[in-house]
């Protein structure tokens, strides 16, 4: 059975600092990856995926995530975070690619990252 | 183009009470879902639909029904709720399958007194 676990329930940081926040997961098949973010009082939108191919992905904000089959982690990384980053950040894996009454899609935790100026 | 939307936006129920959460797309999706999401838990999928005309449990499913009405909407129904189901819950739909981009909606704030 596929988990998600996101080891870090809040992460402070100051502005333009770096940031990693980490993703760990478990399938015992194929899995694709997905960061979503979810700004207050919002739905969830996605930041990034990785299906296949190169394994590093970057999302149109400056973040970026890279899969990494041995150690099982997907983990979200920035090199400069501003104020407007400051959100909670789920980590997500599936192992189904078809739409059929098969799969699921399993979410971590959540981490909620915030951005002090 | 409203993407997902969902009504209400809020609602305070009595213990055994019943109620329908709405939820419509306007993007032509096949797949739509309903997650509840609580403190320090993430999501977690009640009821999912495939496609028109097919629903299937998610990993919550108890105490739950939904009914997919055309391509556009999905609906969840308490029956008789309890205060366990006080959450946020969500409505989500992507194009087809897993791997593809699930859209939320805003949320509905539920609590049950």
């Amino acid at each position: 059975a596929q988990s998600v676990t996101q080891l870090d329930s809040q992460v402070p940081v100051f502005e333009e600092a770096p940031v990693e926040l980490r993703c760990n997961y478990s399938s015992s098949v194929s899995v694709y990856l997905f960061w979503y973010v979810q700004y207050p009082n919002q739905g969830l939108q996605l930041l990034l995926k990785y299906l296949s191919g190169s394994t590093l992905v970057e999302s149109i904000n400056g973040f970026e995530a890279e899969f990494n089959k041995s150690q099982t982690s997907f983990h979200l990384r920035k090199p400069s975070v501003h104020i407007s980053d400051t959100a909670e950040y789920f980590c997500a894996v599936s192992d189904h690619w078809d739409g059929g009454s098969q799969g699921n899609l399993i979410f971590g935790k959540g981490t909620k990252l915030s951005v002090k100026p | 183009n409203a993407g997902v939307t969902q009504t209400p936006k809020f609602q305070v129920l009595k213990t055994g009470q019943s109620m329908t959460l709405q939820c419509a797309q306007d993007m032509n999706h096949n797949s739509m879902y309903w997650y509840r999401q609580d403190p320090g838990m993430g999501l977690r999928l009640i009821y999912y639909s495939a496609s028109e005309g097919t629903t299937d449990k998610g990993e919550v499913p108890n105490g739950y029904n939904v009914s997919r009405l055309n391509k556009r909407e999905f609906s969840l129904r308490l029956e008789s709720a309890a205060p366990s189901q006080t959450s946020v819950y969500f409505c989500a739909s992507s194009l087809r399958g897993w791997t593809d981009t699930q859209y939320f909606g805003p949320g509905t704030r539920l609590t049950v007194l």
